[in-house]
């Protein structure tokens, strides 16, 4: 597609429930990377995806978090067991294999946890 | 290790006038630098960014930044700033830490544009 599509763009969910949020890149673009924005704070790294390399995962608060990238395409973030600190918009991001093109971002997903 | 410091949370200033945003950026390699805008309910748009070269970089919608290596800033400004620049405005480092490009982003700046 022409930009990074994410979906859904708003999630409502009870605590303790299952959430997955879904990121498709710019075709061609072998990296993929999900931020999390929460009110007033800057972008907190989750997760990089580079092509068929292992996934940097440094970023992932617990391991109630996880994701997985499909075909070295479209990738789900999941968030299990939701509470309500996870409320925040999650924002995927792709660029082309070393970074010197920017960053794609796509309009994000604002998850809140009732 | 690299790290991004965006020293103002707010800024506000009337239209018309010059505004600065400044961003201050550790990392033990070259780096790349990038700006992004955000406005309310969307993603991040890419303004501009330094690669190399010329430490005077163009972007979109009157904004430039100037990258200085020994003062290690990059401050972003705009001779005359519209209403429509209000918005969320961070500031971006990334390098090839171990072969791949995460980029670190500052906390944000909110430019709030007065008539």
């Amino acid at each position: 597609g022409a930009g990074v599509s994410q979906s859904p763009s708003n999630k409502v969910t009870e605590k303790g429930k299952d959430v997955e949020l879904r990121c498709d890149p710019i075709s061609g673009h072998t990296a993929l990377y999900w931020y999390r924005q929460s009110l007033g704070q800057g972008l907190e790294f989750l997760i990089y995806f580079q092509g068929n390399s292992a996934p940097d995962k440094s970023g992932l608060p617990s391991d109630r978090f996880s994701a997985e990238r499909t075909g070295g395409s479209v990738s789900t973030l999941t968030i299990q067991r939701t509470q309500q600190e996870d409320s925040a918009v999650y924002l995927c991001a792709s660029t082309p294999p070393d970074g010197r093109y920017g960053y794609t971002f796509g309009s994000g997903t604002r998850l809140t946890v009732v | 290790a690299q790290s991004v410091t965006q020293l103002d949370s707010q800024v506000p200033v009337f239209e018309e006038a010059p505004v600065e945003l400044r961003c201050n950026y550790s990392s033990s390699v070259s780096v790349y630098l990038f700006w992004y805008v955000q406005y309310p309910n969307q993603g991040l748009q890419l303004l501009l960014k330094y690669l190399s070269g010329s430490t005077l970089v163009k972007g979109i919608n009157g904004f430039e930044a100037e990258f200085n290596k020994s003062q290690t800033s990059f401050h972003l400004r705009k001779p005359s700033v519209h209403i429509s620049d209000t918005a969320e405005y961070f500031c971006a480092v990334s390098g090839p830490a171990g072969g791949s490009y995460i980029p670190t982003f500052g906390r944000g700046t909110s430019l709030i544009v007065h008539p």
